[in-house]
């Protein structure tokens, strides 16, 4: 069985500061690590897909990085802003379907 | 990104129906689907695989003949919950991708009350 792990579950953060978040994921037969921002009642948005160890991605003021040989990936957001709230997904896995973590709840205090 | 529309978000059905939930890619053609199922606090759970035109991969302990599912063309897929029951109430989404680009592409997910 494939574990991936996210912690923290749940995090309250202040408009403005800087914040990040782990995902753990098992570092044999590594294909791709996927991170997806999904807010209530809307789709899972996919942010990065990782694939190389020392990978670092970024988006506007989220970004990423992998260890594969370590089995962990970072999510950071600088600035934090109200419309960062949503839950961040981590998901291990390729071309056979995702093997996801229960995601990290993050709400933005103003 | 693509998009992919899943209908309908929520139902309510009495235990011994049968539910279906579609899944359409609207703007590719998703060679590959997925089905995935969340209950509370729990995280998504790959369901089955579907390749278009080929029969449904499923997990192991996803019976096949109670989740029908259905690829039958390159834009539509469907998954028939069949005799519901009270604890198949939760929560499915689907997710597609084209040929073996890694990146899959999320419905809005069903919210399945049984009962």
């Amino acid at each position: 069985i494939l574990n991936v792990e996210q912690s923290p579950q749940s995090l309250h953060v202040q408009e403005g500061d800087s914040t990040n978040f782990t995902c753990s994921f098992p570092s044999s037969n590594f294909y791709a690590l996927h991170w997806y921002r999904w807010e209530t009642a809307k789709s899972p948005e996919a942010l990065f897909v990782m694939t190389l160890n020392g990978d670092e991605k970024k988006k506007g003021r989220i970004s990423a990085t992998l260890n594969t040989k370590e089995g962990y990936s970072y999510l950071y957001i600088k600035g934090s802003q109200p419309e960062d709230s949503a839950t961040y997904l981590c998901a291990w896995g390729g071309a056979d379907g995702l093997t996801f973590g229960k995601g990290t709840h993050l709400i933005i205090q103003p | 990104g693509a998009v992919v529309s899943q209908h309908p978000s929520w139902v309510i059905c009495k235990s011994g129906t049968s539910v279906k939930i579609e899944c359409r890619s609207l703007d590719f053609q998703a060679t590959t689907m997925f089905w995935y199922r969340q209950f509370p606090k729990q995280s998504l759970m790959l369901m089955a695989t579907s390749n278009e035109g080929s029969k449904a991969t499923y997990e192991q302990g996803v019976e096949k003949d109670k989740f029908l599912i259905n690829h039958a063309s390159l834009t539509l897929s469907t998954l028939t919950v069949t005799s519901a029951h009270p604890e198949d109430s939760s929560f499915y989404i689907c997710s597609a991708r084209w040929g073996e680009v890694t990146e899959a592409f999320f419905g809005q997910g069903t919210r399945l009350t049984v009962v």
